[in-house]
């Protein structure tokens, strides 16, 4: 089955530290999605993108994240410095332009 | 991030009911929503979508209402079953392709 695959599953990780997050979608989707998961905010937009091009990434703060696509195979998202409130599960999804969007599994990131 | 999140509502049904699960969504300009559930540790799987020139869709134990009046979408399960226990989420899609989740609602299914 075609299926949206996501490294690692956890991370944990000391607060400063660099965090990358790597995102494979499936096979011929042309867009890109990353959300952010918590108890209290839900599951927020964070960037996304069009045939590897970002459209929208002004739900990330832009000190500290940077979302890419280095090639149509491969999207990530990364943290630098990480910091305890960016402890999160983080999705990321593909689709056919405007259609249903597929999910990975999650990544469950700890900072400490 | 956009979002509509926070206090999670609760709905409780008994196994064999009928459950309706209500969401408003916040633009009128959107034309295209789905409805995922999600499941304790795993990601959104889609369950039915809609488009804004339909009021009503039918997939398999499932119905999406849309009333775009009011801007508010239901979804139905018929016959709940306990893995139907899950968080469900409406979505909405404005700006050609940019997919905007709506507050979940926690579905409970007891014997």
């Amino acid at each position: 089955d075609a299926r949206v695959t996501q490294t690692p599953r956890d991370k944990v990780t000391e607060m400063g530290q660099e965090v990358t997050m790597r995102c494979q979608p499936i096979l011929g989707h042309n867009t890109v999605f990353w959300y952010r998961q918590t108890m209290m905010q839900g599951l927020e937009l964070l960037a996304y993108f069009r045939n590897r091009a970002p459209l929208d990434d002004s739900g990330m703060p832009k000190d500290r994240f940077s979302a890419e696509m280095p090639d149509a195979t491969l999207a990530t998202l990364k943290i630098q410095p990480s910091e305890p409130r960016d402890s999160a599960v983080y999705f990321c999804a593909s689709g056919i332009g405007q259609g249903r969007a597929f999910f990975g599994q999650g990544t469950r990131l700890t900072v400490v | 991030g956009e979002s509509v999140g926070l206090h999670l509502p609760t709905l409780s049904v008994q196994e064999g009911d009928n459950s309706i699960i209500n969401c408003a969504y916040s633009n009128s300009a959107s034309d295209y929503f789905i409805w995922y559930k999600q499941e304790s540790g795993k990601g959104p799987q889609f369950i039915i979508d809609i488009r804004s020139n339909m009021d009503k869709r039918q997939g398999q134990r499932v119905t999406v209402l849309l009333n775009k009046t009011v801007k508010h979408l239901s979804l139905q399960i018929a016959a709940t079953q306990p893995g139907d226990s899950a968080v469900y989420f409406c979505a909405e899609i404005y700006n050609t392709d940019k997919l905007i989740f709506g507050t979940g609602t926690r579905l409970q299914v007891f014997p």
